[in-house]
């Protein structure tokens, strides 16, 4: 069963507009992690949230974590078409990762 | 990333084969797991070994094998493919670092059982 899942399944959005994705989950996480997938590619990790910090930042990316909710935020702001991608939050499960299903960003020029 | 690779990239086989997914690192990290991904399910974790001498089943290990023949060598295998166990399959790395496991994936092996 997926531990995180990704809210919206997928958002289109003009370059330039920030685009915010939700992740919740399900039982008591150490991390959360997003990560992004260019269609057909490995995924790439983008930020790492411990479970005592509740904000986050790293370039244009914000990250945000609430615990007592079972959810995570990641904002990017100043969207470009190379932001185009599948975001995934992963939480630890099995010493790997369980990934929720992704959302699907497309940036329109 | 560069440093992961997978082979073969593509592979198109038969119900019933054998097949033999193979990851290498150079990144030096003990840590190599086998994940496949499905269109609408995200990734799940079929296999992971710790070093050389530990291997561990994940969600979904039912009809996979690994071999860890090296620090830098990971392979999973399906002993006689089925047409379900078609899928993108990753394998990544990641430092040991208690619940703090950043990973590093490969680019996928875009696997196909007719």
């Amino acid at each position: 069963s997926q531990q995180g899942e990704e809210d919206p399944q997928a958002l289109s959005i003009q370059e330039g507009e920030n685009a915010t994705m939700n992740c919740s989950y399900k039982t008591s996480i150490n991390n959360l992690q997003w990560y992004r997938q260019n269609s057909g590619r490995g995924l790439v990790h983008l930020i790492l949230i411990r479970s005592n910090e509740r904000e986050k930042h790293s370039g244009r990316l914000r990250v945000t974590l609430d615990t007592s909710k079972k959810s995570s935020s990641l904002l990017i702001t100043a969207s470009r078409a190379a932001d185009t991608a599948s975001y995934f939050c992963a939480t630890r499960k099995w010493d790997g990762l369980t990934f929720g299903k992704g959302t699907h960003l497309i940036i329109q020029p | 990333d560069a440093d992961v690779t997978q082979t073969p990239r593509n592979r198109i086989t038969k119900t019933g084969k054998r097949i033999m997914l193979e990851c290498s690192q150079t990144k030096g990290h003990d840590r190599m797991y086998w994940y496949r991904q499905d269109p609408g399910l995200g990734l799940r974790l079929i296999y992971y070994s710790f070093d050389v001498k530990d291997i561990n089943k994940g969600e979904i290990s039912d009809g996979y094998s690994v071999s860890r023949q090296a620090q830098a060598k990971f392979s999973l295998s399906l002993e006689s493919a089925i047409p379900n166990q078609t899928a993108l399959y990753f394998c990544a790395t990641s430092t040991p670092g208690g619940s703090y496991n950043e990973q590093f994936f490969g680019p996928g092996t875009r696997l196909t059982v007719l």
